[in-house]
């Protein structure tokens, strides 16, 4: 069973920096991307960014949003992907969530964390 | 960048059928979209994806009464027999190289 738990959320002030962890199980974690998607209370969904596999030289992508304040990074050997944020401001408040893409010519999954809070309050 | 238009709500009684749209940007007619239901309280989760042909790639464990379909811009999701647990949020999403975009949302409601 593909297993995505998310971790590191909490209470921080503006201007302040928090580490989100994604901690993966049931797949091979290494041949997938992974994603950080984000949901204000009662919004839509917004793409934060993605890190890709080591066979695409875990190539980032980030939203304009967020770009130069957020960094992904990914441990293999742990099968745990990472969401740094720094500057973080009050609209950065949301339920952050992990997910995973693998795509290929026969098959495309897609699975989703639980998410963990943040919140960005003086 | 290619944006994603979704109606606000949709409804329908129990045991009918439901059709939401997504509709692409101009110049991104042929985009593949995926479909992503979000239950309240609950985390989103992949249902299936949809390519410009029609061809739509059904996520695991999802039930055979969701379905996609293509025509033009516009991507569909086909919800036949109408469960109470469909009522949820319907999110559709695309990407480019590197930017990935959800569309507003649905909100299904089960009369």
């Amino acid at each position: 069973e593909v297993q995505l738990v998310e971790s590191g959320g909490g209470l921080v002030q503006p201007g302040g920096s928090l580490k989100l962890s994604c901690a993966a199980s049931g797949f091979t974690f290494s041949g997938s991307s992974l994603h950080w998607v984000r949901q204000t209370s009662g919004k839509g969904l917004e793409w934060v960014g993605r890190i890709r596999s080591k066979a695409n030289d875990f190539a980032t992508a980030y939203a304009a949003s967020v770009n130069g304040r957020f960094t992904i990074s990914r441990d293999d050997s742990k099968d745990t992907a990472f969401l740094q944020m720094n500057s973080l401001k009050i609209d950065d408040t949301a339920v952050y969530y992990c997910k995973r893409v693998k795509m290929t010519a026969s098959m495309t999954a897609m699975d989703w964390g639980q998410g963990t809070l943040v919140t960005v309050s003086s | 960048q290619p944006v994603l238009t979704q109606s606000s709500s949709a409804s329908a009684s129990l045991g009918s059928s439901v059709r939401l749209t997504c509709t692409l940007n101009s110049g991104h007619r042929n985009y593949i979209i995926a479909w992503h239901q979000q239950q309240p309280g609950k985390a989103p989760r992949y249902l299936m994806k949809v390519e410009s042909s029609g061809i739509h790639n059904t996520g695991s464990g999802v039930p055979d009464r969701f379905s996609g379909s293509s025509s033009g811009a516009d991507r569909y999701l086909t919800i036949s027999d109408l469960q109470s647990e469909d009522e949820a949020d319907y999110y559709c999403e695309t990407w480019d190289s590197d930017v990935w975009v959800f569309g507003g949302g649905t909100k299904v409601t089960v009369l």
